[in-house]
């Protein structure tokens, strides 16, 4: 079966930096997004890896290594505004996206 | 660009009406549109793919005749919830599909069924 995992929740520092690991098992790869859901909203998009290595963009930064099956998303200089479900999502075979169940992040001040 | 919208983003209805979920997708065409739905603290579940001009598939698990789909442009994909229940109560996403990569999402509709 297609299978996804990130862990459930992590606690951060503002001002710190946090990566959230996402291991994945799926019939297929067209690419790996990361997504942001602030509680009660819809996901809004970070990040896309098609390729391995690391993609920067700002503060957030994401990684791929296809032939292990890992990403994960960079979170630097950590801001209140950071608190927010991360989603892990992969595009399989069929270009269906298969969903991570997500990874609850907790701003500490 | 590719802006979603979805109306209305809150709806309370009675047991057993029904309820119509629209999504557009704004400065883009979207020939395959997705609805989600989301309990609290749960991942997105898919629950069906809508391409435009054709019947959507549905998701395992998910009655189609109850959670009616359509797709009738290219800019626009509706949902209908027929003889809603309270257990239909959920956030309801949709999301258009750019080419064959990033999915762009809507703001949501949060359904309560009372």
């Amino acid at each position: 079966g297609q299978n996804i995992d990130q862990p459930t929740e992590m606690t951060a520092t503002e001002g710190a930096i946090v990566q959230i690991n996402c291991t994945y098992q799926t019939s297929g790869f067209n690419g790996l997004f990361w997504y942001q859901q602030h509680a009660g909203e819809a996901p809004t998009f970070l990040s896309y890896n098609v390729l391995d290595g690391l993609e920067e963009k700002g503060r957030f930064s994401s990684f791929l290594s296809r032939s292990k099956g890992y990403s994960y998303l960079l979170l630097k200089e950590l801001q209140m505004k950071d608190s927010a479900s991360y989603l892990c999502a992969v595009l399989d075979s069929n270009y269906q996206l298969i969903w991570g169940a997500g990874t609850k992040l907790i701003i500490k001040p | 660009g590719a802006v979603v919208s979805q109306h209305p983003s809150w709806v309370i209805c009675k047991s057993g009406t029904s309820v119509k979920i629209e999504c557009r997708s704004l400065d883009f065409q979207a020939t395959t549109m997705f609805w989600y739905r989301q309990f609290p603290k749960q991942s997105l579940m898919l629950m069906a793919t809508s391409n435009e001009g054709s019947k959507a598939t549905y998701e395992q698990g998910v009655e189609k005749d109850k959670f009616l789909i359509n797709h009738a442009s290219l800019t626009l994909s509706t949902l209908t919830v027929t003889s809603a229940h309270p257990e239909d109560s959920s956030f309801y996403i949709c999301s258009a599909r750019v080419g064959d990569r990033e999915q762009y999402f809507g703001p949501g509709t949060r359904l309560t069924v009372t």
